[in-house]
């Protein structure tokens, strides 16, 4: 699986959008960009995913650039309760593999 | 949306006492579900992938004897800490995806994760 990169940290603030950036250059034709979250004490949450189309869901947009080398997770409205930290994972879509989780970038929302 | 259920959310015991912690789709299938542990301030990492009806893989340095695995059905895996220690200590999480994430891309879903404290 393709190795990504995220800026550690973030701040927002509540009501504004979150842009949450992930660079994976080396990433090849068959993976696709997942990303979850993870809340203080709680399991990872999965939030969307994609291999080169934008996508939208009701938690958060997925724009991934047309060359594929990088992404950005949006998060239209962030709330107090998107503080997390979230996690941009690469691998080939469909493969019975598990995760693997870099360290990710702490969101902070503020009031 | 898929569901992982995972059991007990948090267990405090004494040093030596072994510990089972439930890991169940509720809604789907999986013949393949991960264990994964978490450190304080630390990323997670993969301990072992679970198989339905067969052995578990476990990842380089998990005792296999340390940690039980058993995934007897396909909606429930589980994992026994033996004789804990202190050092085991951690936040235990489980994930799983319908069909094995093999139709579609359907992507990991996790439990709510065990806390483990050994005294």
């Amino acid at each position: 699986d393709a190795k990504t990169t995220q800026p550690p940290s973030m701040d927002c603030a509540e009501g504004r959008a979150a842009n949450l950036p992930c660079n994976h250059s080396t990433i090849s034709g068959n993976e696709y960009v997942y990303w979850y979250r993870q809340i203080h004490s709680q399991g990872p949450q999965y939030i969307i995913h994609g291999l080169k189309n934008n996508e939208t869901n009701e938690m958060a947009s997925l724009i991934i650039t047309e060359d594929r080398k990088s992404s950005t997770l949006i998060l239209p409205h962030a709330t107090l309760r998107d503080t997390a930290v979230y996690y941009c994972i690469v691998r080939v879509g469909g493969s019975q593999g598990n995760l693997i989780f870099g360290k990710g970038t702490k969101l902070s929302v503020k009031p | 949306g898929a569901v992982v259920s995972q059991h007990p959310s948090r267990v405090i015991c004494k040093s030596g006492t072994s510990v089972k912690i439930e890991c169940r789709s509720l809604d789907f299938q999986a013949t393949t579900m991960f264990w994964y542990r978490q450190f304080p301030k630390k990323s997670l990492m993969l301990m072992a992938t679970s198989n339905e009806g067969s052995k578990a893989t476990y990842e380089q340095g998990v005792e296999k004897d340390k940690f039980l695995i058993n995934h007897a059905s396909l909606t429930l895996s589980t994992l026994t800490v033996t004789s804990a220690h202190p050092e085991d200590s951690s936040f235990y999480i489980c994930s799983a995806a319908p069909g094995g994430g093999v139709r579609g891309n359907q992507p990991q879903h996790f439990g709510d994760g065990t806390r483990l404290s050994i005294l």
